[in-house]
Parts: structure tokens; sequence; C-alpha cells
């Protein structure tokens, strides 16, 4: 199983242009998350999903927008890049949420926002 | 909101020393976390705690969650280079399974 992987690894793009990050997990799991981590503030859920088809906000949703048309990916987007949004960006995924189930992550999207 | 306090924030220690690291919480903790992750990877799952007072191990790593609930430790017996990397602690967010808060991590640094 390759787990939980994440495409691209590396990216820069100029403030206004698009772009999605596409998180792909192999282990049949239902939930879906993508987080975001900055320096000194940790991890920080952006959006997730609790099933094919559907999706919530997370704490910081503004900015991003996600879709889970199929239940082993899940998009984040970014429709207008802002410097703000320079981070490091991980999705996990967990066979289900309770308060037992562990979150696997994937290694990681380095975004620059110039 | 629930918010995680890590301390410290950073740790250098000499290798074979023993280190704690803490995770304060200001809210009651239902289910706690804790994560590993090495520079420019992703994180690795440690541990869970859930009830009070549990107390769990993995070679040579322990977590505590205390009694009330608001706070877990991580100690590491006899470091190793292999020990360093950042450590998170990782909660439930009260009220919402699906919501998740992390502490600002612990960068750990072993000197051999």
């Amino acid at each position: 199983n390759a787990g939980v992987t994440q495409t691209p690894k590396f990216r820069v793009l100029k403030t206004g242009q698009s772009m999605t990050l596409l998180c792909a997990q192999d282990m049949n799991h239902e939930y879906m998350y993508w987080y975001r981590q900055d320096p000194g503030m940790g991890l920080r859920l952006i959006h997730y999903s609790v099933g094919e088809g559907t999706t919530a906000k997370g704490e910081v949703p503004d900015g991003y927008n996600v879709s889970r048309l199929k239940k082993q990916n899940f998009l984040l987007g970014l429709e207008s890049a802002a410097p703000s949004q320079t981070s490091v960006y991980f999705c996990a995924s967990s066979y289900a949420r309770v308060r037992t189930d562990t979150q696997y992550f994937g290694p990681g999207t380095r975004l620059t926002v110039l | 909101s629930q918010e995680l306090e890590q301390s410290p924030q950073s740790l250098i220690v000499q290798e074979g020393k023993n280190l704690t690291i803490n995770c304060t919480s200001s809210k009651t903790l239902y289910g706690l976390y804790w994560y590993k992750q090495k520079y420019g990877e992703g994180l690795i799952f440690l541990m869970m705690l859930q009830k009070g007072g549990e107390e769990k191990s993995h070679e040579k790593i322990t977590a505590k969650l205390d009694e009330k609930k608001q706070q877990s430790s991580l100690h590491i017996t006899a470091s190793q280079p292999s020990h360093a990397g950042i450590y998170l602690c990782g909660a439930d967010k009260v009220g919402n399974n699906n919501d998740m808060r992390f502490g600002a991590g612990t960068r750990l640094t072993v000197k051999p």
C-alpha cells in the first residue's frame, strides 16, 4: 500500500494564479482532511470530508475549495492564490472519525505564493 | 476554542539523556494524540490516550494523560539521534469529532 500520497511536492505560484493539490489514499478510508502547517501555529484544518461526495469546512477554510468525487481522492483548490497561503499543506485520512481512530498523513506539499 | 500549548518549543539534548515534552489544554481532553514529524515529511502517529491517568509506551517513548485530562506528557528515555524531529500533540475538538486541533510542536535535537 502506498498509504496517503500528495501531488505535487513543491509548487511556486504568483499572486492570483490558481492550482489544485491532489491527495490520494489506497486504504479505503472514509474520512479525508486537508491541513496547513505554518511556523509556530501547528497544523490547522482547512476542509474535511466524511465520505465520497461530501465536504465540510474546518478551522481556516477561506480562500480554498475542495472536492471529493471519488472516495480515494480529495482535491484542494486555490482559485486566486495569495501570499498568505504560502504554507506546507498536509492531507490525511482515517477509516472512521471515532475517538479511537488515527489519521494517516501524506508527505506534504510545500507551496510558495509570490 | 480549545487551545493546545506545547512546551518547550524546542529542545536540544545529548544522546542518552532523558527528556519530557508537555501538552496542556485549556479544556478537558477527550482524545489526545501524539505525532512525530521529521523535517519535510508528514506526521507519523505515535500514541493515543483517552482515559484520565492512562499511560502508554512504545519502545523508549512513554505518553501519559493526567487524571484531570487537561495535560499530557511525552517522555523519551535514553534519547537517540533517531528520536530527533518535531513532536506534535493533537486533540479532538470538543463537540465535533471531525475536527482536530494541534499544538505548535516541539522541535527535538539529539546531539550524538
